[in-house]
């Protein structure tokens, strides 16, 4: 199993605040997953990343998949209360069949 | 598009009593997986079926926990006894095909409490 460590485990933030989420591996990914999570939901995805290097935008949001693709990070530019969640970074990796693991997660708050 | 659907949506059963729960993925969808979230947790591969056949359970706790999906479609995962540490919401996915970097589509999962 290819483990994901994610960082920090829980953040609590001000609307209008900047914050960055980090996904690091030893191991190396051929592709690797953002979702968010609602309570009482499934993950949702919100981007994949399959380049070394590559950054993806989705409106406030950035995305970046480091370049050996064992580390990714979401930055989230002025936060809005809608942003709160858990946030999860997921890997599939070519050794795994391209199993998809999951790491512990990111929990979110974002107070007005 | 109908999404996964999962049922029961909660379960509470006593410690040592078998359960099973039931996934449809998605129409056409060939990858399917079981999931394990304990509460404030990332989910946890438990199984990962292509078609009929299983391409990852290393994580499944094969004394206890056993899945299946026998004609490629619908799945049921089984958890034969139970055990309190065995609480947890347990999530089925669907994706077109194992590809890296192809999205899983989730059921809102079954609560399980055992006590």
């Amino acid at each position: 199993t290819q483990l994901l460590e994610q960082s920090p485990q829980f953040l609590s933030i001000q609307e209008g605040e900047n914050l960055t989420v980090y996904c690091n591996s030893s191991s190396v990914f051929s592709s690797l997953q953002w979702y968010r999570q609602e309570p009482g939901e499934g993950p949702v995805l919100l981007v994949t990343v399959v380049t070394g290097g590559e950054v993806k935008k989705l409106k406030r949001l950035t995305f970046q998949f480091g370049d050996a693709r064992k580390d990714s990070s979401l930055h989230i530019t002025a936060a809005q209360p809608g942003d709160t969640g858990l946030y999860l970074c997921a890997g599939a990796g070519l050794n795994s069949g391209y199993a998809l693991n999951f790491g512990k997660g990111t929990s979110l708050l974002v107070t007005p | 598009e109908a999404g996964v659907a999962q049922s029961p949506r909660y379960k509470i059963i006593e410690k040592r009593q078998s359960v099973a729960f039931w996934c449809n993925p998605i129409s056409g969808h060939a990858t399917l997986y079981w999931y394990q979230q304990i509460l404030g947790q990332g989910p946890k591969l438990l199984i990962q079926f292509q078609n009929n056949g299983v391409v990852d359970d290393s994580q499944l706790p094969k004394d206890r926990f056993s899945a299946e999906r026998l004609k490629g479609v619908d799945s049921t995962l089984k958890i034969q006894p139970a055990k309190l540490e065995d609480s947890a919401v347990y999530l089925c996915a669907s994706s077109e095909g194992p590809d890296s970097g192809t999205e899983a589509f989730f059921g809102q999962g079954t609560r399980l409490t055992v006590v």
